[in-house]
C-alpha cells in the first residue's frame, strides 16, 4: 500500500519553464490537496478536489493550474515558472478528516 | 481563516511525557480540532482528532478543554523520533486544513 505517491522529487527549472508536478493515490479516498510550503513556513493551499471532476481554489492559486484526471490523480501544473514558486510541493488525498500527504516535490526554479 | 496559537518551540528530554498546547479562541461549534506533524524533511502526517471529547490513539491523546477554546496533545513517553513540528488545526469537516506555524518540538536524549 504506497499511500500518497508524488513525481518528481526534485526538480529545477528555469524562469519561464512549465511542468507538471504529479500525485496519485491508492486509498479511494475522494477529496485531494496540493499544498506549498516555504521555508520556515506553514503549509499553504493551493488547489483541492473534493471529488473526481471538481477543483476549486485555495488560498494560494495565482500561476498554477490543477487537474483530477481521475479519482486517483491529481496533477498540479506550473505554466510559467517563477523564482517566486520555488518551494516544496505537497500533495494529500483526505477521507473522514485524515489527511494522508505525499513525501514533498522540492523544486527550485532559478 | 481559521486561526490557532501554539508556542513557537518547546523541548522535553526522552522518555517524559510532553504537553502541547493550542488556543483556538475562535472555534466554532462544528469545527473539528486536528493535530498534525511534520518530521524533518517528510509531509506531515495525522496524529489525531476530535470534536468534543478526550481522544486516545496509539500515537497520543488528545485533551479538549470543556469550553473548546484550547487543546492539548499529549504524548505520553517522548522518544527522539518524537522530534517534529507539531500543527493544530481546527475547521468544519469537508472544509481543507489549514496550517499554523505549529510547535517545533525538540527532544534530548
Amino acid at each position: 500500500n504506497a499511500g500518497v505517491t508524488q513525481t518528481p522529487k526534485f526538480q529545477v527549472l528555469k524562469t519561464g519553464q512549465s511542468m507538471t508536478l504529479q500525485c496519485a493515490q491508492d486509498m479511494n479516498h475522494n477529496s485531494m490537496y496540493w499544498y506549498r510550503q516555504d521555508p520556515g513556513m506553514g503549509l499553504r493551499l493551493i488547489y483541492y478536489s473534493a471529488s473526481e471532476g471538481t477543483t476549486d481554489k485555495g488560498e494560494v492559486p495565482n500561476g498554477y493550474n490543477v487537474s483530477r484526471l481521475n479519482k486517483r490523480e491529481f496533477s498540479l501544473r506550473l505554466e510559467s515558472a517563477a523564482p517566486s514558486q520555488t518551494s516544496v510541493y505537497f500533495c494529500a488525498s483526505e477521507i473522514l478528516g485524515g489527511y494522508t500527504f505525499g513525501s514533498g516535490t522540492r523544486l527550485t526554479v532559478v | 481563516d481559521a486561526k490557532t496559537t501554539q508556542p513557537n518551540s518547546m523541548e522535553s528530554n526522552e522518555e517524559e511525557p510532553v504537553h502541547l498546547p493550542c488556543n483556538h479562541s475562535t472555534i466554532s461549534g462544528t469545527d473539528y480540532i486536528h493535530w498534525y506533524r511534520q518530521l524533518p524533511s517528510q509531509g506531515p502526517e495525522y496524529v489525531i482528532h476530535g470534536l468534543t471529547s478526550n481522544v486516545n490513539n496509539r500515537m497520543a491523546s488528545l485533551a479538549i478543554a470543556e469550553d473548546r477554546k484550547s487543546s492539548t496533545l499529549i504524548l505520553h513517553r517522548a522518544t527522539l523520533r518524537d522530534a517534529a513540528v507539531y500543527y493544530c488545526i481546527h475547521g468544519r469537516r469537508n472544509t481543507p486544513l489549514v496550517f499554523g506555524k505549529g510547535t517545533r518540538l525538540s527532544v534530548i536524549a
